[in-house]
């Protein structure tokens, strides 16, 4: 089985920038979660879906972050404007409702210039 | 509110060497514990869970048991090996939809 998609898995951009982070779950998970992984603030949940609708966006760190999930099988995280304090990984995890196990997709480095 | 603590890294260690990370944990109720671990490059994959007191998670020679009197969950491997050098964390779940993750422990072995 295909684990987590996510593309692009690197992404460099200027500040200012708009930045655009997809994923793609496991087919069947009806939970979506982004996370943010930097040195200094180790992991943070960003925001979560169950059945594509956002639960918990309390870890959003601003106006600028903004997510969406259209349908069961892709979610995307918009950045706009990027700064360069944006500079992270960012993962998606996802994980069926029988379950607590969540499953990582193997992240996106983005760097802002 | 719950909250995971990790000892800090890095651990370094020879191959060979018997590992212990320690993770303990605050939680209103009675929680799901985990490890999880991150190689290089990757992203976390599960290692082992627990779901309840007393339960012994183990996987690829890595255990853990749920110790609910000293809210404790520590990994332990008798013999560590180059290729588990990584990040490990530990992590909670309680009536929420959300994992609630320690800070991780890098560990490094060297040959």
């Amino acid at each position: 089985d295909a684990g987590v998609i996510q593309s692009p898995r690197h992404e460099v951009t200027e500040m200012g920038q708009e930045v655009t982070l997809r994923c793609k779950p496991i087919s069947g998970h009806d939970y979506l979660f982004w996370y943010r992984q930097t040195m200094m603030r180790g992991l943070e949940l960003l925001i979560y879906f169950n059945n594509n609708v956002p639960i918990d966006d309390s870890g959003m760190p601003e106006d600028r972050f903004s997510a969406k999930m259209p349908n069961a099988s892709f979610s995307t995280l918009k950045i706009q404007p990027s700064e360069p304090r944006d500079s992270a990984v960012y993962f998606c995890a996802s994980r069926g409702g029988w379950t607590d196990t969540q499953y990582f997709g193997p992240g996106t480095r983005l760097t802002v210039l | 509110g719950d909250s995971v603590t990790q000892m800090e890294g890095p651990v370094t260690l020879s191959e060979e060497a018997f590992l212990t990370i320690n993770c303990t944990y605050t939680a209103t109720g009675y929680p799901s514990l985990f490890w999880y671990v991150q190689y290089p490059g990757e992203g976390l994959q599960l290692l082992l869970k627990a779901t309840k007191a007393d339960d012994k998670g183990s996987n690829k020679g890595f255990e853990a048991t749920y110790r609910k009197e000293t809210t404790s969950f520590h990994l332990e491997k008798g013999s560590v090996q180059v290729s588990d050098s990584a990040v490990y964390f530990c992590a909670l779940s309680l009536y929420t939809d959300k994992l609630i993750f320690g800070t991780g422990t890098r560990l490094q072995v060297f040959p």
